[in-house]
């Protein structure tokens, strides 16, 4: 099943902070975030691999609850660079093989000056 | 930029036609996914090639076929194209094994006419 992201969309002024969220109605052993820019491919940001894992990367940083089956993804003190579509993928197979993702359904970020 | 190419980046076939789209994998990655992109979704699962064998397969139908070369390119080939074959062909490498991030190719923007 595909995960749920929320929101569909939100605008940022720059500056302001951001949470999307991605929850999922099977167990989860990994979730995997990218964003992808307009007419552009998708761009690795971060891979959760344990239940309460946390990683951050610049002032994007994301967390992982493996008991809620879900994942959520902080975005603080918003750049313009930020804007574009995020997605969430978790593994397709039960065992988490491979990397064989499931995307949701993307959250349309638009950081404004 | 990730070091993974796909050609062509734009095809217009015809609706019946055969089309054949290409993938070159980064250095030193031994697993190729292919994703199918509708506009304003996020991108599904069409299969995976590992050792030159199919690895995993998403829910698409047999006339989406593949191969994986020995330097770990790969093809993804569409037969019999419908109209709603019409989407952006996106190839992602990466290593074996999960968790391990994916990297995205520009992908292919096919349209079905």
């Amino acid at each position: 099943q595909q995960p749920v992201q929320s929101p569909q969309a939100v605008i940022l002024r720059e500056g302001e902070d951001a949470v999307i969220n991605c929850s999922s109605s099977k167990a989860l052993y990994s979730v995997h975030w990218y964003r992808q820019k307009h007419g552009e491919a998708p761009v690795f940001l971060m891979i959760l691999l344990k239940g309460g894992e946390q990683k951050g990367h610049d002032k994007i940083s994301a967390s992982f609850n493996e008991k809620k089956q879900q994942s959520s993804l902080y975005l603080t003190a918003s750049q313009l660079s930020y804007s574009g579509t995020y997605f969430c993928g978790t593994p397709t197979t039960d065992n988490n093989a491979g990397n064989m993702l499931t995307f949701g359904g993307g959250t349309r970020l638009m950081v404004k000056p | 930029e990730t070091g993974v190419t796909q050609s062509p980046t734009h095809l217009i076939k015809t609706r019946g036609q055969q089309v054949t789209l290409r993938c070159s994998s980064q250095s030193g990655h031994n697993t190729v996914s292919w994703y199918q992109q509708a506009l304003g979704q996020g991108p599904q699962f069409i299969f995976q090639y590992y050792r030159e064998e199919e690895n995993g397969r998403g829910n698409f139908p047999p006339r989406f076929s593949g191969l994986q070369f020995p330097n770990y390119s790969s093809e993804l080939n569409v037969n019999a194209l419908e109209l709603d074959d019409s989407a952006l062909y996106l190839c992602a490498s990466s290593l074996a094994g999960g968790g391990t991030e994916a990297f995205f190719g520009q992908g292919t923007r096919l349209t079905v006419v």
